[in-house]
Parts: C-alpha cells; sequence; structure tokens
C-alpha cells in the first residue's frame, strides 16, 4: 500500500518552456502533498507544502511564481516549471501523506520516483 | 531552529560486519521520527516510525532505536543490497530531513 506515482520520470527540453510534472496517491487519499527538489549527492530541499484544496505553501527563497502548485484534489498534486532555464535543472521528488489513527502530521510521507528535469 | 545531524556521512561495510548509523536531533516536540532509505535515482522508501523514547521496530536486518535525542539505525549482518542512502526525518510535520548516511556494503 501507499503507492505514490510521480510523471514523467525523465524529462529534458529547451530553456523557456514550461514543464508539470504530476504525483498521484494511488491507493490513499493525500491530506498533504510536499515537493522537493535534490541536488546530487545532497539531502532533500523542501520546496512547497500543499494541501488540497487550499494555496502551498512555499519555503523561503522558492520563487512562488515560478513553481507553481496545484494541489485540486486528494490524490494528484502538479509542479509547474514555468520558463525553465538550465539552472532549474534538477531531481524534483514529491511525497505524499495521508490520514492514519495518529495525527495526520505524525504519518509518514510517501515518495514518488522522482522526475529528472534537464533544461538546454 | 530545528536542527537534524546524520553521522557518519559515509560508512563502507564487508558484508556481514554489523555497524550503526546515527541520527541526532534538537525538536521542539517531536511528533514522530522517520527513517528512510533512497536508492540512487529514486524516491526515498519508508523504512520505520518511532514515536516515543525506548522504542525499537525492526525489518529483516535493520532495527531502529529512540532516545531523547537521537535515533540509530543497527544493520545486522549487512548484504551488498542494503547499500544505499539512509536519511532520518524527525518531526515529519515540518518535512526537516538529515544529509543521509551513505552505506556500502562490499561482498
Amino acid at each position: 500500500g501507499a503507492v505514490v506515482s510521480q510523471h514523467p520520470s525523465w524529462v529534458i527540453c529547451k530553456s523557456g518552456t514550461s514543464v508539470k510534472i504530476e504525483c498521484r496517491s494511488l491507493d490513499f487519499q493525500a491530506t498533504t502533498m510536499f515537493w522537493y527538489r535534490q541536488f546530487p549527492k545532497q539531502s532533500l530541499m523542501l520546496m512547497a507544502t500543499s494541501n488540497e484544496g487550499s494555496k502551498a505553501t512555499y519555503e523561503q527563497g522558492v520563487e512562488k511564481d515560478k513553481f507553481l502548485i496545484n494541489h485540486a484534489s486528494l490524490t494528484l498534486s502538479t509542479l509547474t516549471v514555468t520558463s525553465a532555464h538550465p539552472e532549474d535543472s534538477s531531481f524534483y521528488i514529491c511525497s505524499a501523506r495521508g490520514f492514519g489513527d495518529r495525527v495526520s502530521s505524525n504519518q509518514p510521507q510517501h515518495f514518488g520516483d522522482g522526475t529528472r528535469l534537464s533544461i538546454l | 531552529e530545528d536542527q537534524v545531524t546524520q553521522s557518519p556521512e559515509a560508512l563502507r561495510l564487508q558484508e556481514g560486519e554489523s555497524s550503526s548509523l546515527n541520527c541526532s536531533y534538537t525538536v521542539s516536540g517531536l511528533r514522530g521520527l522517520f527513517w528512510y532509505r533512497q536508492d540512487p535515482g529514486k524516491g526515498p522508501e519508508f523504512l520505520f516510525t518511532l514515536y516515543s523514547a525506548g522504542e525499537e521496530k525492526e525489518k529483516e536486518r535493520l532495527k531502529a532505536t529512540l532516545t531523547k535525542k537521537e535515533s540509530f539505525l543497527h544493520i545486522t549482518a549487512p548484504k551488498p543490497e542494503d547499500s544505499a542512502t539512509y536519511l532520518c526525518a524527525p518531526d515529519p510535520g515540518k518535512s526537516t530531513f538529515g544529509d543521509g548516511t551513505t552505506l556500502t556494503v562490499k561482498p
């Protein structure tokens, strides 16, 4: 159980293009979804947290106009990198957290397999 | 400010050589400490949740323990397939991850 699907797994596009990444919880309802960025040999850097039906909360230094997050349902969140440039090239990972017997914030995050974004 | 430090940064073991990874944290109001395994090019895979000091969880060759200030991930008789980066995350409500320990197990 607790499967999160992230798509696409790899995308290469030209500078100036906008890229959309989807994150779906397949077998549970995700109250909260997280978007991370990970640089080689570094840990996860949280970009934003989104709750279904409300605006995402962005971490300090993350441009909300560049990284558009939509969490329209309890099973789907999207991250759109607008007007992508080479410096946006990275590994983007989403995660989802669902309901549980304990307070939801005590539930583990379940991660997608990431999206490798390369901007030429 | 919440902080989490994992040590060592990298660990090389021979197959069958047991060892421990450390996760030290300072978090106000800890509501759970999580361990994950991450393989290269993949998203982290959930391993354990520990909620209170003294708690232990086991899965195959892995055992996680928790005190008020740190957590240990003990690896008993590791195999090459245990090679991965292990991440800890205290207080997932704030999604703060440690930098991880990269474990390499040689046959």
